[in-house]
């Protein structure tokens, strides 16, 4: 979608590096949504953020909604392999959450 | 829980011939959602239900696309006729949908329109 921006397209980090995948949206959201597609298979949940500010964690991931709720910045520390996949940002527009709208999706390669 | 069933997981058919892909939700979710993924438009969300019933079908591309959900543990998403821009990744997800949620994709069916 337009409305919901994703940068970079691709990404391609040696082993051990940092990196960091935004997701920008043209109107302010009710609640941010990120997932991990491996080729060939469905997404994978990764996390929910919803309150402006908000920011979680998981292993090596970190998600970050900001203040004004219409940009979110997803942080892996020391890539691994198994970071390898597309990364995409669903946007929830409504308030209800049964309608997201996602991103164009974050490539990333990680090499040995 | 076995998580979301696809079937089939490719298919591959004639422009004209009716696709009907198959779907089973995670047992106890009330939402169910049909998306397409496609390198140019990316993952687009064509229908969802609650319930069994439609709610918002605003993504179906045309007529040629119909979806059911006659019970709360098989929905369907038919092509008739298929055509090649038909050819997508297609992926069901389902939801418990109370509160703040995360949906649930099954593996997807990857059709082919020659």
């Amino acid at each position: 979608s337009q409305e919901l921006e994703q940068s970079p397209q691709s990404l391609i980090v040696q082993e051990g590096k940092n990196l960091t995948i935004n997701c920008t949206s043209s109107k302010t959201l009710y609640g941010l949504y990120w997932y991990k597609q491996k080729y060939g298979e469905g997404l994978i949940f990764l996390m929910m953020l919803q309150k402006g500010g908000e920011e979680k964690s998981h292993e090596k991931i970190t998600a970050k909604l900001d203040e004004k709720k219409q940009q979110s910045s997803l942080h892996i520390t020391a890539s691994q392999p198994s970071h390898a996949g597309i990364y995409l940002c669903g946007a929830d527009r409504t308030g209800t959450a049964s309608k997201l709208t996602f991103g164009t999706g974050t490539r990333l390669q990680v090499t040995l | 829980d076995a998580g979301v069933i696809q079937s089939p997981r490719h298919e591959v058919t004639e422009m004209g011939q009716e696709v009907t892909l198959r779907c089973k939700p995670i047992s106890g979710h009330d939402y169910l959602f049909w998306y397409r993924q496609t390198m140019m438009r990316g993952l687009e969300l064509l229908i969802y239900f609650n319930n069994n019933v439609p709610i918002d079908d605003s993504g179906m591309p045309e007529d040629r696309f119909s979806a059911k959900m006659p019970n709360a543990s098989f929905s369907t998403l038919k092509i008739q006729p298929s055509e090649p821009r038909d050819s997508a990744v297609y992926f069901c997800a389902s939801s418990t949908g109370t509160g703040a949620y995360e949906q649930y994709f099954g593996p997807g069916t990857r059709l082919t329109v020659t």
